[in-house]
């Protein structure tokens, strides 16, 4: 079935960029997302990526895709204290009863 | 903005009672989804649902029901509760939208004494 891999821990420092990577095997997908998670709290869009293109910007957040690869990575710039969450990569298509895959989440630790 | 509710933020029950958590969302999405997260496991689906009284088994049901007699409402129940249901429960609904993103609830901590 369909897999989609992520670390499962980042730390870096506040002020340095942080890439989270995540890798994927159906081939099909039409969307890959990121999803952030706060403490305590539900998932929440970031933002998503859909499957024709190789890179999308969005303010301190830069998503690349290789597709050829299955390849995808978050960038997050100027990483603050307030970006420590744990980050799920997952993957989706067009389709009402298309099911996402979710990844097993990155818990990003950003410590001064 | 989507709004998706969940009855309890915190949960203790004792093995072997009958727990309902519930779900409701408000904005007429067809379908909505149940998520077991377990540190170092991610999200696992327990069951899903793309209409009213209709479900559909995610990857791991067993120990669980559902139940979607309204479209706003989806109910996930545990018939006889055990220790290793303790986890956070996690409510989604997905639209027809554009993009096919999932939109969450807070989530239920759940704690099976």
């Amino acid at each position: 079935g369909e897999d989609v891999e992520q670390s499962l821990f980042l730390s870096v420092r506040e002020g340095d960029s942080s890439v989270i990577n995540c890798t994927y095997t159906d081939s099909s997908s039409t969307y890959l997302y990121w999803y952030k998670q706060e403490p305590g709290a539900g998932l929440q869009l970031l933002t998503y990526i859909f499957s024709n293109m190789d890179m999308k910007q969005d303010q301190r957040l830069t998503v690349l895709l290789n597709k050829k690869d299955k390849h995808l990575s978050l960038r997050i710039a100027d990483t603050q204290t307030g970006d420590s969450a744990i980050y799920f990569c997952a993957e989706g298509a067009s389709g009402g009863s298309y099911i996402p895959t979710f990844g097993r989440g990155t818990s990003l630790i950003v410590h001064p | 903005d989507v709004k998706v509710t969940q009855s309890s933020r915190y949960l203790v029950k004792r093995t072997g009672e009958k727990v309902f958590l519930e779900c409701v969302q408000d904005m007429d999405h067809e379908n909505m989804f149940w998520y077991r997260q377990d540190p170092g496991l991610g999200l696992r689906l327990i069951y899903f649902s793309y209409d009213v009284k209709m479900k559909e088994k995610g990857d791991i049901p067993e120990g669980y029901s559902v139940s979607r007699e309204k479209k706003e409402r989806f109910s996930l129940i545990l018939e006889s509760a055990s220790t290793n249901q303790t986890s956070m429960y996690l409510c989604a609904t997905e639209g027809s939208g554009t993009h096919n993103e999932q939109f969450f609830g807070p989530g239920t901590r759940l704690t099976v004494l």
